[in-house]
């Protein structure tokens, strides 16, 4: 089954406290992103990648680290959570820049 | 800014009928344009995409475009309380292949 997958669901940490989440697909797409979603401000890019090695900021990277090292695998780092970023996460993947893009199950992140 | 606007809704329409959600774009050059459902807690699902001006249909749902109004609607015929979720449209800016500018959503509730 062609799917995008998220790791962890919920995740509730403290700040300060580096966290992973881990995002990986089985579509052998190119393109990946992450996404936050907030209420009344809808989905908002952090950041995209096109290709193994090749990441670039969306709209709003600050406080975000993200890597691929693997055509798979696209996780995001946040090295020093803050409160701010409380939010609702997705990572996508896309077969060719401009096509829809597939999300994950989503990530509930709490940082207190 | 680069923006997408919908109505938050609720639009509350009886089931049977047709539901009729809209959306505007601020950016000219924008070339794709797509329809998610989103249930609660859940991640973004594809409902339509559309890239022409004009009318495309797909079972129940039909996605209308009229890029010189920057307009783009999605009409959901016989609609059923399944149907009842938020809406996103998104829309690939000019430019800016590898992201998509999503609207907040508008949620629609489809009473028996």
């Amino acid at each position: 089954e062609a799917q995008v997958t998220q790791n962890p669901r919920y995740l509730i940490t403290v700040t300060g406290k580096k966290l992973t989440v881990t995002c990986s697909q089985n579509m052998n797409h190119e393109y990946m992103s992450w996404y936050r979603q907030d209420p009344g401000l809808g989905l908002r890019q952090i950041y995209y990648s096109m290709n193994v090695e090749v990441t670039d900021k969306g709209d709003v990277p600050e406080g975000y680290k993200v890597s691929r090292k693997e055509k798979r695998n696209f996780p995001l780092i946040l090295e020093s959570p803050s409160p701010n970023q409380t939010s609702l996460y997705f990572c996508a993947s896309q077969g060719q820049s401009n096509s829809p893009l597939h999300f994950g199950n989503g990530t509930r992140l709490t940082v207190t | 800014q680069k923006e997408v606007e919908q109505n938050s809704g609720p639009l509350s329409v009886p089931e049977g009928a047709i539901a009729s959600l809209n959306c505007t774009y601020s950016d000219r050059g924008s070339q794709s344009f797509f329809w998610y459902r989103q249930y609660s807690g859940k991640s973004p699902e594809l409902i339509m995409f559309i890239y022409s001006n004009g009318d495309k249909e797909d079972g129940r749902f039909t996605a209308q475009l009229n890029k010189a109004s920057q307009y783009v609607s999605l009409l959901i015929r016989d609609s059923q309380p399944s149907d009842s979720a938020t809406y996103l449209c998104a829309v690939t800016p000019s430019g800016g292949y590898n992201k998509l500018i999503f609207g907040a959503g508008t949620r629609l509730a489809v009473h028996p």
